[in-house]
């Protein structure tokens, strides 16, 4: 059973800095594109960022770009997302998922990152 | 950058009804489109992907059409498990993926 699970989550001071995790298990995890998507309060899904099976390719949203960063170790089957420069518009659920084809067939529960002070 | 819109933002419905909802993306995306059902508190449930494929474990009374830079989701005889919030997402290049702002599905 595919299962991946975030964690690293909570409150973050403004201009902070925060790492989440994802453990990913059922699958060979190094096949696949893995990606972090984001949802804040009572809003839609954004893409934050995208990372080829090697960690080769890193691609990000504009929003994130510069500030975030996304890797992945492929020996402990897991995903990291380092924040820096925290604002109050990164407050969202975070979540990373499974890139098939580059559709999201597996997604974690999502962890709740808030950025306040 | 591609930009997707959706319409309607909301659709009121009732239990048995044939519902579309409609995508358009920016530019060409080579069919690469995929949509989403969302719960409350939930993940995203991936419905459609490559356009109109079915993805395993999916009611057939879902489906999707479109090409170029227009898209649409189907749902045949709304049933009370589909009231929630779909999403078209692109993903023509890895370097850049857009979700929708989403469809609101309640009930009428």
């Amino acid at each position: 059973e595919v299962q991946l699970v975030e964690s690293g989550g909570g409150l973050a001071q403004p201009g902070g800095s925060l790492r989440l995790s994802c453990a990913a298990s059922g699958f060979t995890f190094s096949d696949y594109w893995m990606s972090w998507v984001r949802q804040a309060p009572g809003k839609g899904l954004e893409w934050v960022a995208n990372i080829k099976p090697d960690g080769s390719e890193k691609y990000y949203a504009d929003s994130v770009k510069g500030r975030f960063t996304i890797s992945r170790d492929n020996a402990k089957n897991s995903l990291y997302l380092d924040m820096k420069y925290l604002g109050a518009d990164d407050t969202a659920v975070y979540s990373c998922a499974r890139a098939k084809l580059g559709d999201f067939d597996y997604w974690g529960q999502g962890n709740l990152v808030t950025v306040s002070s | 950058d591609i930009q997707m819109t959706q319409s309607p933002s909301t659709l009121s419905a009732s239990v048995g009804d044939r519902v579309t909802i409609t995508c358009r993306a920016s530019q060409s995306i080579n069919n690469w489109l995929a949509w989403y059902q969302q719960k409350p508190g939930k993940a995203p449930n991936l419905l459609i992907y490559k356009t109109s494929t079915l993805e395993s474990g999916v009611p057939s009374r879902f489906s999707g059409s479109g090409s170029g830079t227009e898209f649409t989701l189907t749902i045949n005889c709304l049933q009370p498990d589909d009231f929630a919030t779909y999403y078209c997402q692109q993903y023509n290049s890895y370097s850049l993926f857009t979700f929708g702002p989403g469809t609101k599905v309640d009930i009428k």
